[in-house]
């Protein structure tokens, strides 16, 4: 069955660094790929999105870009803030498997000032 | 205003007893569906209807029973409660995609309603 792996966290970071939080995926076919972030106490947000290979979703300074050759969904920021500190997790749908949003554990970040 | 609000939002209650959380969307979507999420973050989808039918019933004790009457309401009902249903549990909505179109079915949540069993 469809499946997504993410980094563990936490990943601690120092503001304005660079995040990486990598993501990967086993799917058939053409999944839809997506980023979600979780703030503390609240549900989850769409971050970014991609349909389709080569595809590159980009929201609020992050961005992803779908890699059908790597299988792989990495989301990236340039320079983080302490307000982005959040659980992010990274899914997938496939019309063919009723649209189910898979997730994969999520990685939680936690920015330093 | 709230797109998917979800009542309660905290619920403590003792071990075996019955309980239930209401979901309600006003965005105008066509599928509900109930995500938990353990301890650790873990979020595993258990159910999911579509014009308040069935469509995704994960491997979900049947003391869980969804209920949607009408296409903006998914509530779930717990049965006999055990120690470890506690968690989040998280609503959500979307417009499923038609098959002619490449878009991607993006669901919106709840803020989540916290379980906890003693």
């Amino acid at each position: 069955g469809d499946s997504v792996t993410q980094m563990e966290g936490p990943v601690t970071l120092s503001e304005e660094a660079f995040l990486t939080i990598n993501c990967t995926y086993t799917a058939t076919g053409y999944p839809s790929l997506f980023w979600y972030v979780q703030y503390p106490g609240e549900g989850l947000q769409l971050l970014l999105k991609a349909t389709k290979a080569d595809d590159k979703g980009s929201n609020k300074g992050f961005e992803a870009t779908y890699r059908k050759e790597t299988t792989s969904f990495h989301l990236e920021k340039g320079s983080v803030q302490v307000s982005d500190s959040a659980v992010y997790f990274c899914a997938l749908t496939r019309k063919a498997a009723g649209n189910k949003l898979t997730f994969g554990g999520g990685t939680r970040v936690l920015v330093k000032p | 205003d709230t797109a998917v609000s979800q009542t309660p939002k905290y619920l403590v209650t003792q071990m075996g007893n019955d309980k239930s959380i209401k979901c309600e969307q006003n965005l105008g979507h066509d599928t509900m569906y109930w995500y938990k999420q353990d301890s650790k973050k873990f979020l595993k989808i258990m159910f999911s209807y579509n014009n308040k039918e069935l469509i995704i019933n994960e491997t979900v004790p049947n003391r869980f029973s969804p209920k949607s009457p009408d296409k903006a309401h998914l509530n779930l009902h717990i049965n006999s409660l055990e120690l470890g249903d506690s968690a989040v549990y998280f609503c959500a909505s979307s417009h499923i995609p038609g098959q002619s179109f490449s878009g991607a079915n993006v669901l919106t949540f709840g803020a989540g309603s916290r379980l906890t069993v003693l």
